[in-house]
């Protein structure tokens, strides 16, 4: 079965410093994974997306993150906080492993930024 | 966000009410899907419908029951409920099932 695991549920950094969100997955097949990003009382926003191609993928907003097969990992990054970043992360993958049709959610990290 | 709309923005219900939440997708999309945020859980998946046709079911109770009259529209009708059932019910779209989703911006459903 295909999972995912969020390694930090809360992050906080200083504006202008780097963020680093983890996120870990396993998977029977070649995943696709997601970024998304849920600011207080709104829905879900796409911030980027892998599926197979170039291993860094950019994102939305100066976000980017780094496709690692051999760590099963697909970390977040952005070189320099803003505090319209503060939000919460979710980490997904999807896949066809064992016939589930839809996404799989990490269990969210909570970006705090200090001005 | 603008390419998902929902349905009240927020419902307040008592427990023998009937309610219904709506979502409609101008994506030209033909998956959508139901999904439940609680306090401190994952998202759950609720209910996959692609081409109108329901395509999963994940263990929900009787009292949600889902609707998908076209590729455009899905609705969830609410009866019974319990106030464990309050969370932010969110509503997605694909091109295809297993691709990048996109969401509307939620009901928030409070159950007294």
């Amino acid at each position: 079965a295909q999972s995912v695991t969020q390694l930090d549920s809360h992050v906080s950094v200083s504006e202008g410093t780097p963020v680093l969100l983890r996120c870990n997955y396993s998977s029977s097949y070649s995943p696709s994974l997601f970024w998304y990003v849920q600011h207080p009382n709104k829905g879900l926003q796409l911030l980027l997306k892998y599926t197979s191609a170039a291993t860094l993928v950019k994102g939305i907003n100066g976000f980017e993150a780094e496709f690692k097969k051999s760590e099963t990992s697909f970390h977040l990054t952005k070189p320099s906080a803003h505090m319209s970043d503060a939000a919460e992360y979710f980490c997904v993958v999807s896949g066809r492993d064992t016939g589930r049709r839809a996404l799989t959610f990490g269990s969210g990290t909570r970006l705090q930024v200090q001005p | 966000e603008t390419g998902v709309t929902q349905t009240p923005r927020h419902l307040v219900m008592g427990m023998t009410n009937k309610k219904s939440l709506k979502c409609e997708q101008h994506l030209g999309h033909n998956a959508m899907y139901w999904y439940k945020q609680s306090a401190k859980k994952p998202l759950e998946l609720m209910f996959v419908y692609s081409l109108e046709e329901r395509v999963e079911n994940n263990s929900v109770p009787s009292r949600f029951s889902p609707e998908c009259p076209n590729s455009s529209h899905l609705f969830l009708h609410l009866h019974t409920l319990q106030p464990e059932d309050s969370a932010l019910y969110l509503c997605a779209s694909s091109q295809g099932v297993v691709d990048t989703q996109y969401f509307g911006p939620g009901t928030r459903l409070t159950v007294l």
